[in-house]
C-alpha cells in the first residue's frame, strides 16, 4: 500500500523558516518524480514544487521561487520542503504528492505563519 | 500560465441523478505526444484530494465507472452518473502540460 506521511508543520512567525518532511512507502520511491501541493484554509489547490526522481532538477511557481527548496533523500525514501522567508500567505495545508499523475497524496500537514 | 476555469461553482444533485462539471482551459492541453494533459480530482470533506481521471478520459484505479470524462483540447466535462452520497465534495480539474502546474478553482457537489 502506497503511503505518504508528512511531518514538520506548525506555527511560525513571518520571516522565519520551516522544513517539512514526507516519508514514502509502498512503492519504489526513486522511480518517481514528487511534488508538494498546498491548500490555504477554505481555498483551492496550489502546486508548490516538483523534483525529478534523481533530484537533479526542481521546479517552482513564481510565488515561492527563491524562498522554497524541494529536495529528496532516495536512500531514506524521504521528500523535503525547506521554506524560508515565510509570509502569512504561505499559511496552508501542505500535501506531499506523487507525480506525474498526482495519484497519491499524503494526509497533509498544517503550516501557520503568524506573529 | 494556463488558467483552468470550472463551472458551476456548486451543484446540488438528487441521489441517482447525473451531474456534469465543466473545465475550460486557456490553452490547448494536447501535448506533442498526443496526450491530453487534463486530470480530475475529488476532495471529500476533511480529506486529501484523490485522483479520479488522468489524461482526460482514463479512470484511475479503484474509481467507479459512474465517473467519466471527455472533451476537446480546451473544453472538458466530468460526468457523474447515478450520483451517490459518497460523491459529495469538491471536484478540481488540473493540468500537467507545462510548468507552472495549475488547478481549477473547484466545484462543490452537494446532495439534495
Amino acid at each position: 500500500e502506497v503511503q505518504l506521511v508528512e511531518t514538520g508543520g506548525g506555527l511560525v512567525q513571518p520571516g522565519r523558516s520551516l522544513k517539512l518532511s514526507c516519508v514514502a512507502s509502498g512503492f519504489t520511491f526513486n522511480n518517481y518524480w514528487m511534488s508538494w501541493t498546498r491548500q490555504a484554509p477554505g481555498k483551492g489547490l496550489e502546486w508548490v514544487a516538483s523534483i525529478t526522481n534523481s533530484g537533479g532538477s526542481t521546479y517552482y511557481p513564481d510565488s515561492v521561487k527563491g524562498r522554497f527548496t524541494i529536495s529528496r533523500d532516495n536512500a531514506q525514501n524521504t521528500l523535503y520542503l525547506q521554506m524560508n522567508s515565510l509570509r502569512s500567505e504561505d499559511t496552508a495545508t501542505y500535501y506531499c504528492t506523487r507525480i506525474p499523475f498526482f495519484d497519491y497524496w499524503g494526509q497533509g500537514v498544517m503550516v501557520t505563519v503568524s506573529s | 500560465d494556463i488558467v483552468l476555469t470550472q463551472a458551476p461553482l456548486s451543484v446540488s444533485v438528487t441521489p441517482g441523478e447525473s451531474a456534469s462539471i465543466s473545465c475550460r482551459s486557456s490553452k490547448s492541453l494536447l501535448s506533442s505526444k498526443g496526450i491530453t494533459s487534463l486530470y480530475w480530482y475529488l476532495q471529500r470533506p476533511g480529506k486529501s484530494p484523490q485522483l479520479l481521471i488522468y489524461q482526460m478520459s482514463n479512470l484511475a484505479s479503484g474509481v467507479p465507472d459512474r465517473f467519466s470524462s471527455s472533451g476537446s483540447e480546451t473544453d472538458f466535462t466530468l460526468k457523474i452518473s447515478k450520483v451517490e452520497t459518497e460523491d459529495v465534495g469538491v471536484y478540481y480539474c488540473g493540468h500537467r502540460l507545462e510548468y507552472p502546474l495549475t488547478f481549477g478553482s473547484g466545484t462543490k457537489l452537494e446532495i439534495k
